[in-house]
């Protein structure tokens, strides 16, 4: 069984940065194929893909947020791991995170995790 | 990369069938048959309903449909049941090697 989950603060203040982190089971992200990224959802807002990793490093990001965010992983720990610098409260919402198919979609998703940007 | 544009809502009654679109450019929903739909309870995390325009994973009823024409997907549910009622979502994969979400949809079971 493949599960996620998403563990980092719930509160962060405006310009501080925002280190999250995915740990997941059932699955190897050094396995030939495998993915898994970052998606959120602001309140009452649609969902926002923001970055990817691969099994072999190789890492996407959202054009918008590209200069801000930073995405790695541990494969001996089973995490992902999803930076995000001078947080503002615009950035409030929850943060998903999801393993990602070849044929790109999202097949298992994590609970979520809602942080909140204010000072 | 400007979301996927989908209805804001979209009602039926109990057994009838609805169909949601999910409209793009060449780029995205039309340069790739990685078209994707999630439903979305609230409070809950979205669940993969659809892949690939139109296949289903194991588990997901057969009520619902995915198609494509053009830079335009489309979701369909068929014998609409109350649990149906939800946020649905729409992605596709880019050309620019990134992904792009749908504006959603509120389905509402009359």
């Amino acid at each position: 069984q493949v599960t996620l989950k998403e563990s980092g603060p719930a509160l962060v203040k405006p310009t501080q940065t925002l280190t999250l982190t995915c740990t997941f089971s059932g699955f190897s992200l050094s396995a030939s194929g495998m993915r898994a990224g970052w998606i959120r959802q602001p309140p009452g807002k649609a969902l926002e893909w923001l970055a990817r990793i691969d099994w072999d490093e190789d890492k996407f990001y959202s054009t918008s947020l590209k200069t801000r965010l930073t995405i790695s992983k541990d494969t001996s720990k089973n995490q992902v791991v999803l930076t995000m610098t001078n947080m503002d409260p615009v950035d409030t919402a929850t943060y998903y995170c999801a393993r990602i198919t070849s044929t790109a979609a999202f097949d298992i998703w994590g609970q979520g995790t809602m942080v909140t940007v204010s000072s | 990369q400007s979301a996927l544009t989908q209805p804001a809502s979209v009602s039926g009654s109990p057994g009838q069938s609805i169909a949601i679109s999910c409209t793009g450019t060449s780029s995205d929903v039309g340069g790739y048959n990685y078209v994707s739909w999630y439903l979305q309870h609230p409070g809950k995390a979205p669940k993969l309903m659809i892949y690939e325009v139109s296949n289903r994973p194991s588990g997901v009823s057969n009520r619902f449909s995915g198609s494509k024409s053009g830079n335009t997907a489309s979701l369909t549910i068929s014998g609409l049941q109350a649990e149906d009622e939800a946020d649905y979502y729409c992605s596709s994969y880019t050309s620019s090697r990134s992904y792009v979400f749908g504006t959603g949809t509120k389905v509402t079971v009359l």
